[in-house]
């Protein structure tokens, strides 16, 4: 496809469990970023990878997340042991290059922990 | 801390009129600001931008204002569209923080046919 693409668009996961989250980027993209947007907040930056590293991961809560760009172009974002608070939707991102900030999202993963 | 902040959840305009979404922000850090729309269940869409050098940036029916001594920004829509309405965030980032967007939290602006 044309654009950003976001798998699976919804997931609904038990408290304690392991999650990932995928998003195929542009083709050609060699930025993407992961963002999360809790109810009635803007999206909240988590990491930006520049080709196949994590040149910033400043965003990320805690340890339990992490993301991986193993080949610069599709991104996994993985959640160990989720908690409620974690319950957003996951949004990502994708950029011709580095210091572009008109990025092109996708639509998002709305991750629910029950 | 909420760096970039839009004041106003909620907005309605009749159909045809000007809408006015207005952003602030407090980092004066910040030379770069963006506009994103987003409808519900997708996500956001970059909408128009400008750069700190300048006070202005038109496209089309969209225009963006700036006052740095003020840190506001404020984007215009004239004349409204029932299409426009959706969830309008204002973004901020810097120089050496380009890669990271700032947002804040969103207006919904409702353009009554």
């Amino acid at each position: 496809g044309a654009g950003v693409s976001q798998t699976p668009s919804n997931k609904v996961t038990e408290k304690g469990k392991y999650v990932e989250l995928r998003c195929d980027p542009i083709s050609g993209h060699t930025a993407l970023y992961w963002y999360r947007q809790s109810l009635g907040q803007g999206p909240e930056f988590l990491i930006y990878f520049q080709g196949t590293g994590a040149a910033d991961d400043s965003g990320l809560p805690n340890d339990r997340f992490f993301a991986v760009r193993p080949e610069g172009s599709v991104s996994t974002l993985k959640i160990q042991r989720t908690e409620r608070g974690d319950s957003a939707v996951y949004l990502c991102a994708s950029s011709l290059g580095a210091m572009n900030t008109e990025a092109f999202f996708g639509q998002g993963t709305r991750l629910t922990v029950v | 801390d909420q760096q970039v902040k839009q004041n106003s959840p909620s907005l309605s305009v009749q159909e045809g009129r000007i809408s006015i979404l207005n952003c602030d922000y407090t980092n004066s850090m910040f030379d770069y600001f963006l506009w994103y729309k987003k409808y519900p269940a997708e996500g956001p869409t970059f909408l128009i931008s400008i750069s700190s050098i300048k006070d202005k940036n038109e496209d089309g029916r969209f225009t963006v204002f700036l006052n740095k001594s003020a840190k506001h920004l404020s984007l215009h829509i004239v004349p409204s569209q029932p299409g426009d309405s959706a969830v309008y965030f204002c973004a901020a980032s810097g120089l050496t923080g380009a890669n990271n967007l700032f947002f804040g939290t969103g207006t919904r602006l409702t353009v009554i046919p």
